[in-house]
């Protein structure tokens, strides 16, 4: 099956510092992409929708300047949390749409731990 | 807006039973509806895709049935194992393809 490559899948940094994610789709071109966040114990919550070589939909109550995306080719995407805060510690996962009905593709996930 | 529901929230069964998983969602215009599995600190693995215009899915020991006018999907798995232990997640896509809405999780747990 379609294969979607997340790195780094663990970051620890220090409160302030920003941290980018990167989504890659390894054997498909995706031109939409998702970013989830996920809490302990709870299920996945869409925070924007990547689009290729436009802007990202944000969904609401998601700050758009706090996790920048850019969709620069059909194969990346990358999350970019800025001066990041304890609170923004959580584990943060990327989907691909393949071509072949709307099936999605999911990362391993990329775990944030802000001091 | 669209809500997904998941029954039970946690099972617990001695190997080699037969289980069925319940989704519920309250707004039948989806596009389709994927069950997921996600293994503890990892993401999603796609079980099982089953498309609006279809009824169930089948893979292996893992069947899935979608009825839409009831807004319900159950995962049923065969003979289950320890590996199968995991959190099971369904999600449904609206009617424009895009955007998946998931559900609350199941945490199954089979033992020996």
């Amino acid at each position: 099956g379609a294969v979607v490559s997340q790195h780094p899948s663990r970051v620890i940094c220090k409160s302030g510092t920003s941290v980018k994610i990167e989504c890659r789709s390894l054997d498909f071109q995706a031109t939409t992409m998702f970013w989830y966040r996920q809490f302990p114990k709870q299920s996945l919550m869409l925070m924007a929708t990547s689009n290729e070589g436009s802007k990202a939909t944000y969904e609401q109550g998601v700050e758009k300047d706090k996790f920048l995306i850019n969709h620069a080719s059909l194969t990346l995407s990358t999350l970019t949390v800025t001066s990041a805060h304890p609170e923004d510690s959580s584990f943060y996962i990327c989907s691909a749409m393949g071509r072949v009905n709307g099936e999605l593709f999911f990362g391993e996930g990329s775990r944030l731990t802000v001091l | 807006k669209q809500e997904v529901t998941q029954i039970p929230a946690a099972l617990s069964v001695p190997e080699g039973e037969n289980l069925v998983l319940n989704c519920s969602f309250t707004d039948s215009a989806i596009y389709n509806l994927q069950w997921f599995r996600q293994d503890p600190g990892k993401g999603l693995t796609s079980l099982l895709l089953i498309q609006s215009s279809q009824r169930e899915q089948t893979s292996g020991r893992l069947n899935a049935s979608l009825d839409k006018s009831s807004g319900r999907s159950t995962l049923y798995i065969a003979a289950s194992q320890p590996g199968d232990s995991a959190t099971y997640l369904c999600a449904v896509t609206a009617g424009g393809g895009n955007k998946l809405t998931f559900g609350t999780g199941t945490q199954l747990k089979v033992e020996l």
